[in-house]
């Protein structure tokens, strides 16, 4: 099976400009997560999604950052205008529904750098 | 902030079941104790997960204390290829599904 798939797998851009960064999560899966890590404050969720529907924003860190789901296969992370520290491994999971206890799955991330 | 406590590194030799531990102690009847972990360059992945009695896969065994306070992970012939931070979590209380990571224990495995 197709685990969670993340693209690009790298970036890198100058800084103002608008960076979008993509997840496709496994089939069937209805929970979906961003991450962001970096080294000095580990992994962080950023936005989760039930069902398409954003059920908590409280990570992000402001508006700058933006999250969609448009259907069950897709979400986007966009930060516009970017910013040197929002350098970091930007990561995708998805997960079945709570009260099953099932794990969530990670993508291999996308590294990005803002110059 | 995370509900676990870890030790921030460990050494184990190759050959040799690693055992991780974990104080969880403020843990809720309701709440699940995941191991996940972190190999270099990659994505958190899932290892086991447990309730309230000991669970066994092709990865791993979890040890859970009857007082479910704390837990202890074992990797019963550590390889090279076990090297990465390890993760405790407990499940967030409450109908959602956020998983809230920590710092972690990075293990080495030494050849």
């Amino acid at each position: 099976d197709a685990g969670v798939i993340q693209s690009p797998r790298h970036e890198v851009t100058e800084m103002g400009q608008e960076v979008t960064l993509r997840c496709k999560p496994i089939s069937g899966h209805d929970y979906l997560f961003w991450y962001r890590q970096t080294m000095m404050r580990g992994l962080e969720l950023l936005i989760y999604f039930n069902n398409n529907v954003p059920i908590d924003d409280s990570g992000m860190p402001e508006d700058r950052f933006s999250a969609k789901m448009p259907n069950a296969s897709f979400s986007t992370l966009k930060i516009q205008p970017s910013e040197p520290r929002d350098s970091a491994v930007y990561f995708c999971a998805s997960g079945h529904a709570t009260g099953t206890a099932q794990p969530q799955h990670f993508g291999d991330g996308t590294r990005l750098s803002i110059l | 902030d995370a509900k676990t406590t870890q030790p921030p590194s460990m050494d184990c030799a190759e050959g040799r079941a690693a055992n991780l531990p974990c104080n969880h102690s403020t843990i809720s009847g309701n709440e699940y104790v995941y191991w996940y972990r972190q190999i270099h360059s990659q994505g958190p992945q899932y290892i086991i997960h447990g309730l309230k009695n000991n669970e066994t896969n092709e990865m791993a065994s979890l040890i859970i204390t009857e007082d479910r306070k704390s837990s202890t992970l074992i990797l019963p012939h550590a390889t090279l290829r076990d090297t990465a931070v390890y993760y405790c979590i407990v499940r967030v209380e409450g109908r959602d599904d956020k998983i809230i990571f920590g710092k972690g224990t990075r293990l080495h495995i030494l050849p």
